[in-house]
């Protein structure tokens, strides 16, 4: 692992169903993120985590939950699988307070 | 509310220079950041300014103005592989970067 590892690459699910996009870090950055992009609307922060064992709400956490039991982990679950979630997500990490953002290379999700 | 600015499309010619605008609105503000973006790829960083002024780095520059709430990047010797969305990004008060909805550029030989 060199980075950020997102999985799956993509997947199809069907509505209704759960899912746990999986995300994981070898930097031990403290802070990391879940964001969502849609053509024409840019990166949208779902969920975040400033340091293992605590998250906070993004700008669009409705259908999502995270946790982070650990420094290196963060997966995003969608309890119940709406079309409107159809996206590509992408998880990222930061090393502190002035830091840049590193990303996952992402998640393409559909749901149908 | 928080709002980043930047046009939603450009285009430019190989060999020549482009300019990116970013302007920004928001509840505080710890750093600017530039991220490069491919189709289907994920962003990759590409400059941060904190301060007011040019940061150059290879054909890159990146400059600020905290005062007029305006960024913008130069691209110099444009080349096919610059073809991209580009993206602004500000750090608020808490710390959250905000991110502009990006900027596609296409490059035409």
């Amino acid at each position: 692992i060199a980075g950020i590892t997102q999985a799956p690459t993509s997947q199809i699910l069907a509505a209704g169903r759960r899912m746990t996009l999986r995300c994981t870090q070898d930097m031990r950055h403290n802070a990391m993120y879940w964001y969502r992009q849609d053509l024409g609307l840019g990166l949208r922060l779902i969920h975040y985590s400033n340091t293992a064992g605590t998250t906070g709400k993004g700008e669009v956490p409705d259908g999502y939950s995270v946790s982070r039991a650990n420094t290196d982990d963060f997966p995003l679950t969608l309890a119940s699988a709406v079309p409107s979630q159809t996206s590509v997500y992408f998880c990222a990490s930061s090393d502190g307070l002035s830091g840049g953002y590193t990303f996952g290379s992402g998640t393409r999700l559909t749901v149908v | 509310g928080q709002n980043i600015d930047q046009p939603t499309e450009m285009t430019a010619t190989e060999g020549a220079i482009v300019q990116i605008n970013c302007t920004y609105q928001t509840s505080g503000f710890n750093g600017l950041f530039w991220y490069q973006q491919h189709a289907g790829e994920a962003p990759t960083f590409l400059s941060y300014n904190v301060l007011d002024g040019l940061e150059e780095k290879g054909r890159f520059s990146s400059f600020l103005s905290r005062s007029k709430g305006y960024s913008y990047l130069l691209l110099k010797e444009l080349q096919m592989k610059d073809s991209a969305s580009y993206l602004c990004a500000v750090k608020d008060s808490n710390y959250q970067l905000i991110w502009g909805a990006g900027t596609k550029l296409i490059i035409k030989p």
